[in-house]
């Protein structure tokens, strides 16, 4: 499985938006980018995958560059209920969809 | 629907004991996982299931086993408890893997067990 690497912490504060870089310069033709955000005493849960160029939900976009070896989650307009640990994960859907969390992003809204 | 339930929710042993901790789903999921989280740390997937009477190891599978008797329920066990294995524990589920290729399924956690061994 693809390793990825993303900033331990980043603060900000409410109405800006957050840009979260993860690294995965390993990542194999069958691998999509799934960022998966993580409350306090609860589970993560999933926000946005994707596989290049630009996805966009109701919650995030997710950028990637057209050699995948990035991506860049982004949170338009951070409220403080977006502080959370934000997890980028690739995976393959052959490989019985076991994902490899690593440390995540702490992402810290202040008012 | 309930999604993915835990039991118990928090659960203190003493070093040597043995438990078992139920994940049940009623979104009738393939997969199933059990992931532990350290302090701090990310989630490192234990062991895994891709449908009922199967179970393959993940990343930090000693000192645990697991069954997978029902389609819905995923056991983890701890035979032996040691203090290393103090740790949030969180099961997940979902959908049957399609082809490579193509998008991984979402995975849905449960709430978590906190467990403390003393």
């Amino acid at each position: 499985l693809a390793k990825t690497t993303q900033p331990i912490s980043m603060d900000s504060y409410e109405g800006q938006e957050v840009n979260i870089t993860c690294s995965h310069n390993n990542i194999a033709t069958n691998d999509y980018i799934t960022w998966y955000q993580q409350f306090p005493s609860q589970g993560p849960r999933f926000i946005i995958q994707g596989y290049k160029t630009k996805v966009t939900n109701e919650v995030a976009s997710l950028f990637i560059p057209a050699d995948r070896k990035s991506s860049t989650l982004s949170l338009p307009r951070v409220s403080l209920s977006d502080t959370a640990v934000y997890y980028c994960l690739v995976g393959d859907a052959a490989a019985g969809n076991k994902l490899t969390f690593g440390g995540g992003t702490r992402v810290l809204v202040k008012p | 629907n309930a999604g993915v339930t835990q039991t118990p929710k928090f659960r203190v042993l003493k070093t040597g004991q043995s438990m078992t901790l139920l994940c049940a789903q009623d979104m009738n999921h393939e997969y199933m996982y059990w992931y532990r989280q350290d302090p701090g740390m990310g989630l490192r997937l234990i062991h895994y299931s891709v449908g009922e009477g199967t179970t393959a190891k993940g990343e930090v599978p000693d000192g645990y086993n697991v069954s997978r008797l029902k389609k819905q329920n995923f056991l983890l066990g701890l035979e032996s408890a040691a203090p290393s294995q103090t740790s949030v524990y969180f099961c997940a589920s979902s959908y049957f893997t399609r082809n490579p290729g193509t998008e991984t399924d979402t995975q849905y956690f449960g709430p978590g067990t906190r467990l403390t061994v003393l």
